[in-house]
C-alpha cells in the first residue's frame, strides 16, 4: 500500500546533540512538509520542499534543517540549536496543484533526556 | 495573512447527542482550499473532507455533514449521533496555490464522547 513512513516512533536526545527523524513517502508526491505539534496546539510548519533539492523554510524552522537528495525521502535533522525539541513531529506530502489533500505519517514523538 | 480560528477548545457530549465544532478563517487569496481533519488518539492525521472557495454546497457523508459559508468565513463540521469512536481532535486548515500548498491550521477541538 502506498503511504508515509516515519520513523522512529520515538526518540529521545542527550543535551548537545543532533538527531534525525526520517520520513519516507511511496506514493510519488513532488511536494513534501514537516509540521510541528505541542500539546494543545496545531500543527506548525518548519520546513517544506516542492521538488528534489529544493526546500523552504518554514514559520519555525530554526534550529532544524532538512534535505531532499530523492524524491521519496525528506529527514528532518533537529540540531543542538533547537533549546524546546520535545515535540511530536509529523511528515506530510502532497501531489502538486489543485489543493489536494496532504497525507500525513504517524508521527514521531521527541522527548528529552 | 492567513490564519484559521478554532474558538472550541474541548467539547464533551454524551453518546447519540450531535455535534457542531466550528472553524473561522481568513484569507486575502480568491482561490483557496479548506480541509477538516481528525486525530485520534494514536497521533496520526487522517483526513475527512476537502471543500474549494468556489464550492458552497454543504456535504453530508453518513454521521458527517459540513456548513461552508464564505460570506462568514466559515465552515463548519457537524457529528450527528456522535458515538465514542468519534472521540479525537479535530482540526481545521487553510491552504491556497499561491502560498505552496502549505496548510496553515486552527488549534484544535477536543472532543469526548462519553458512553
Amino acid at each position: 500500500d502506498g503511504g508515509i513512513t516515519q520513523s522512529p516512533k520515538y526518540l529521545f536526545r542527550k543535551e548537545g546533540q543532533n538527531v534525525t527523524l526520517s520520513c519516507e513517502q511511496n506514493l510519488n508526491h513532488d511536494a513534501m512538509y514537516w509540521y510541528r505539534q505541542d500539546p494543545g496546539q496545531g500543527l506548525r510548519l518548519i520546513y517544506y520542499s516542492q521538488i528534489v533539492n529544493d526546500f523552504q523554510k518554514g514559520d519555525i524552522a530554526e534550529g532544524y534543517s532538512v534535505s531532499r537528495e530523492k524524491k521519496e525521502s525528506f529527514p528532518l535533522t533537529v540540531t543542538s540549536a533547537q533549546k524546546n525539541p520535545t515535540a511530536f513531529y509529523l511528515c506530510a506530502s502532497i501531489s502538486r496543484g489543485g489543493g489536494q489533500p496532504q497525507h500525513f505519517g504517524d508521527g514521531t514523538r521527541l522527548s528529552i533526556l | 495573512a492567513q490564519k484559521v480560528t478554532q474558538a472550541q477548545t474541548e467539547i464533551s457530549v454524551v453518546e447519540k447527542e450531535d455535534v457542531t465544532l466550528d472553524c473561522v478563517y481568513e484569507t486575502r487569496d480568491t482561490t483557496y482550499y479548506l480541509f477538516w481533519y481528525k486525530q485520534p488518539p494514536s497521533g496520526e492525521l487522517v483526513f475527512l473532507i476537502r471543500r474549494n472557495s468556489f464550492d458552497e454546497q454543504n456535504e453530508i457523508s453518513g454521521r458527517y455533514s459540513w456548513n461552508f459559508q464564505k460570506s462568514t468565513s466559515s465552515f463548519n463540521f457537524t457529528i450527528t449521533a456522535s458515538q465514542v469512536v468519534d472521540s479525537a481532535v479535530y482540526f481545521c486548515a487553510l491552504s491556497a496555490p499561491e502560498s505552496t500548498d502549505k496548510l496553515i491550521f486552527g488549534t484544535g477541538t477536543r472532543l469526548q464522547v462519553f458512553p
